[in-house]
């Protein structure tokens, strides 16, 4: 089967750095993604790592590690609108993408 | 430029109804995947449209099924309603075209759908 863990809750405060952790298990991997939604909204497309190592966005940096089927979600200087509910994702060869059950991070001042 | 496009916004059926939801691609976009996302859920994956056919399908039954029209446009239907799909119906499109490849996804804003 195809599976990924994320924390479900992560709060920090303005101007700090987080980490969003994401596992997968999963065949025919091509990749993984990161998605925000804010409440009643559409996912927005974060980032994409389809090798190993970071990927810098901005504010936004995603890692992966093929080997130890893992990758990070991390966001730096924080600010309120930051707060969203945020999802890793693994792409297969025909674009069909598996979504963890997302993390909600609270952003306070 | 215009995004991702899908209608309606907000929809209520009962029990046993049918339902269309639609949606436009990107601009440039010439695929079209469907997901369902459930309250405190990821979304998850319903079916993808390609060159007007079904290319990829996810667990959901027979009673969920879909259509691409020849300007790129998604339709998805879902007959015998019941209480468990009240959810969020999200469209994303891509461009995949006949090379596979897990190209960036463009969400639109999705259709809740309510059954009472």
């Amino acid at each position: 089967g195809q599976s990924l863990e994320q924390p479900s809750e992560v709060t920090a405060v303005e101007g700090a750095i987080v980490q969003i952790n994401c596992t997968y298990q999963t065949s025919g991997f091509y990749g993984l993604s990161w998605y925000q939604q804010h409440d009643g909204g559409a996912p927005t497309f974060l980032s994409y790592n389809a090798l190993d190592g970071l990927e810098e966005t901005g504010r936004f940096s995603s890692f992966l590690s093929r080997s130890d089927s893992y990758g990070y979600l991390l966001l730096q200087e924080l600010q309120m609108k930051d707060s969203a509910s945020y999802f890793c994702a693994v792409g297969n060869q025909g674009g069909k993408l598996i979504f963890g059950q997302g993390t909600e991070l609270s952003v306070k001042p | 430029d215009a995004g991702v496009t899908q209608s309606p916004t907000h929809l209520i059926k009962t029990r046993g109804q049918q339902v269309t939801l639609r949606c436009s691609p990107k601009s440039g976009h010439d695929t079209v995947s469907w997901y369902q996302q459930a309250l405190g859920q990821g979304p998850q994956f319903i079916f993808q449209y390609y060159e007007e056919e079904e290319r990829q399908r996810g667990n959901f039954p027979d009673r969920f099924s879909g259509h691409q029209f020849p300007n790129y446009s998604s339709e998805l239907n879902v007959n015998a309603l019941l209480l468990g799909d009240s959810a969020l119906y999200l469209c994303a499109s891509s461009l995949l075209g006949h090379e596979a490849s897990t190209d960036t996804q463009y969400f639109g804003p999705g259709t809740r759908l309510t059954v009472l």
